[in-house]
């Protein structure tokens, strides 16, 4: 069974800093991985996909990595600022590409992030 | 750019009434998931639905629970009788086609009294 674990569970940074989210997974077989953004009291904002055969993906000041043989990856935030306040959830899925299957999300725990002025 | 959409935002029923929670996924997805959210937990699968039919559920998508897309656009959870352990933030989501992003919508509180 697939277990997705986040660390830190929470942090705080002044403005400006440079910082990294760390997610795990434990059955690092052919997944794809998926980061969201959530803010208090709604919905889950993708931020950046990374698929299977890939092992970055980038997005404005996001950056995130994948190793799929150590079942990690890592979301690096670049001079971050209050605006970036919010929960920070990796999710994976089965890359199931062509067989019509839907795959599920697991979802991490999450890390809360705020970025103080 | 296209968004899930997801109503009522806020559900507050009696205990063993039955509700329905109902989305508009994005229009040329293929896949549509319910997924729901405990207050402090993970957000956690329920079922995924693909070519008019069940694809997967989890262990807590028990008889209680169903899903249809009625009319090729929406797409609804019912929950025949609810308990008090079925309140949760409820969030619906789609995908284009595999390995692609699932789109979430903003969820619908569900609060069973």
């Amino acid at each position: 069974k697939q277990e997705v674990t986040q660390i830190p569970a929470a942090l705080s940074v002044p403005e400006g800093e440079n910082l990294v989210l760390n997610c795990s997974f434990t059955d690092s077989a052919i997944y794809n991985l998926q980061w969201f953004r959530q803010d208090p009291g709604k919905g889950l904002t993708s931020l950046l996909l990374i698929q299977s055969s890939q092992r970055e993906q980038t997005s404005g000041r996001l950056n995130a990595s994948l190793d799929k043989s150590s079942g990690r990856s890592t979301l690096y935030i670049a001079a971050s600022q209050p605006g970036d306040s919010a929960t920070y959830l990796c999710a994976v899925y089965r890359d199931l590409y062509n067989t019509g299957t839907a795959s599920k999300l697991t979802f991490g725990t999450g890390t809360r992030l705020q970025v103080t002025l | 750019e296209p968004e899930v959409t997801q109503t009522p935002s806020h559900q507050v029923t009696q205990m063993g009434q039955e509700v329905i929670l109902r989305c508009v996924p994005i229009s040329n997805h293929l896949y549509f998931y319910w997924y729901r959210q405990i207050l402090g937990q993970k957000v956690e699968f329920l079922v995924s639905f693909y070519n008019n039919e069940i694809s997967e559920k989890s262990e807590i998508f028990d008889d209680q629970f169903s899903v249809e897309r009625p009319d090729g656009s929406n797409f609804t959870l019912k929950i025949r009788s609810t308990k008090l352990e079925d309140s949760a933030m409820y969030f619906c989501a789609s995908m284009w086609y595999s390995n692609q992003p699932q789109h979430f919508g903003d969820g619908t509180r569900l609060s069973i009294l």
